[in-house]
């Protein structure tokens, strides 16, 4: 199966900054690369797909990249409600497997 | 708007079996594939498997192959996931969730949007 890695784990920022969490794929997936943000207690919600398309209804300050093995998600300004973990998957091979999160936390 | 609806929470023996089920509406059910994922305290998310809701094709993942069954209602447009020979290790959250394509045995999207609100799933002696 295929593995990804986040870093950091967990991170603690306020609100404002700009946040950048990082997926590493054990081998290239070309863009097969989608994000989630899971809010405490919460269901996890479609943010990203393809590394870098917006998904429908997702705050613009929200934005994807990479390729190949290595992806970022970034968070251009934090507001209240993205205090959460943070969830990267891919989707090139099965069975379609999950980074282990990344808690960003209030600072 | 899709919505998913799923049953309530469970608690089960060890060795029991437990069966969930998920209602789905604002879609034409039969023309996406539904997805199980679980969440276990202090496990990433793990994919479990796939229907097909018009076909009832499924496929799952290797690691729960044998104690797996994912089956569909297509009049009740509901999805179901049916869970064998429990162990406490499978205490966790599972969620179903819709893919936006439908999957054949080579090429899924395995794409989750939007997700059910979570079925609790404890199993203690």
């Amino acid at each position: 199966d295929i593995q990804l890695t986040q870093s950091p784990s967990s991170l603690s920022a306020s609100v404002g900054d700009r946040v950048t969490i990082t997926c590493r794929v054990s081998q290239g997936i070309s863009s097969y690369l989608n994000w989630y943000r899971q809010k405490p207690g919460k269901v996890p919600k479609l943010l990203i797909y393809s590394a870098s398309n917006l998904q429908s209804g997702v705050p613009s300050r929200f934005s994807g990249s990479g390729s190949g093995t290595d992806f970022t998600l970034t968070i251009s300004s934090l507001q209240p409600g993205d205090f959460a973990s943070y969830y990267c998957q891919q989707s090139h091979s099965a069975p379609p497997t999950f980074g282990q999160g990344t808690k960003v936390e209030v600072k | 708007q899709v919505q998913l609806v799923q049953s309530g929470a469970e608690v089960k023996k060890p060795g029991a079996s437990v069966k969930l089920s998920c209602k789905a509406s604002g879609y034409t059910f039969t023309s996406h594939t539904m997805h199980w994922v679980r969440q276990a305290p202090g496990h990433r998310l793990e994919w479990m498997g796939w229907i097909n809701a018009g076909n009832g094709n499924t496929k799952y993942s290797q690691k729960f192959q044998g104690r797996v069954i994912i089956t569909r209602d297509t009049s009740a447009r509901t999805a179901y996931m049916e869970l064998s020979s429990l162990r406490s290790e499978d205490t966790a959250v599972y969620y179903c969730a819709k893919d936006p394509g439908y999957c054949s045995s080579s090429t899924c999207l395995n794409r989750f949007d939007p997700w059910g609100q979570g079925t609790l799933v404890t199993v203690s002696s």
